[in-house]
């Protein structure tokens, strides 16, 4: 089955600063790859994605980067603040008969002050 | 739309007794899944269900672990006898077949003492 690790497990950056969190896959098959936000006492949020046939995605402040040929994805997030302040999964999707998202462990991200 | 909805938000028991955790997925969503959060073990997949039919429940830790779906907006994790181990925050997703993103619930956090 799919395997995604994530890295780093913690972060802390200056506000204003671009903070960047990096996560890599096993199954060559997987054809989509989430980013998700979990405030404190909440659910994770979808607040980015990416399809294997797209290379990069921005939404204003945050983007995405694929590399198939390596298997590893990026979230990158510039001009961070406060609010940013989370912890943050990448997934990995494969297309196959089991229909389900593969997490990676999470990156907990700080911006100070 | 309100969302994916789970009740109860906290639930607080004693050891042994059975515990139901409930879910209302996004009308028209038609897969349905599972999950526990712990920091040990991070965002565990535990079931779901795609048209209301269970399709892989391989995460289900043990027998005490049961969850159903017997229409389209609803669905039931049950846990029974609940241990001390079972304490975590269980997480409740919904997807459209057709898309593959998740919309997470707000979570219910158990507490089993």
């Amino acid at each position: 089955g799919e395997n995604v690790e994530q890295h780093p497990s913690t972060l802390s950056v200056q506000e204003g600063d671009s903070a960047v969190i990096k996560c890599t896959y096993s199954d060559s098959a997987s054809n989509y790859f989430p980013w998700y936000k979990q405030e404190l006492g909440k659910g994770p949020q979808l607040i980015i994605d990416i399809r294997s046939n797209v290379g990069e995605k921005k939404d204003q402040r945050i983007a995405v980067t694929l590399n198939k040929t390596a298997k590893h994805f990026s979230l990158h997030i510039t001009e961070t603040q406060p609010e940013d302040s989370a912890v943050y999964f990448c997934a990995a999707h494969s297309s196959g008969s089991a229909r389900q998202l593969t997490f990676g462990s999470g990156t907990q991200l700080t911006v100070l002050p | 739309d309100a969302g994916v909805i789970q009740s109860p938000r906290h639930e607080v028991t004693e050891m042994g007794q059975e515990v139901t955790l409930r879910c209302k997925p996004i009308s028209g969503h038609n897969s349905l899944f599972w999950y526990r959060q712990t920091m040990m073990r991070g965002l565990e997949l535990l079931i779901y269900f795609n048209n209301n039919v269970p399709i892989d429940d391989s995460g289900m830790p043990e027998d005490r672990f049961s969850a159903k779906m017997p229409n389209a907006s609803f669905s039931t994790l049950k846990i029974q006898p609940s241990e001390p181990r079972d304490s975590a925050v269980y997480f409740c997703a919904s997807s459209s077949l057709t898309g593959a993103g998740y919309t997470f619930g707000s979570g219910t956090r158990l507490t089993v003492v």
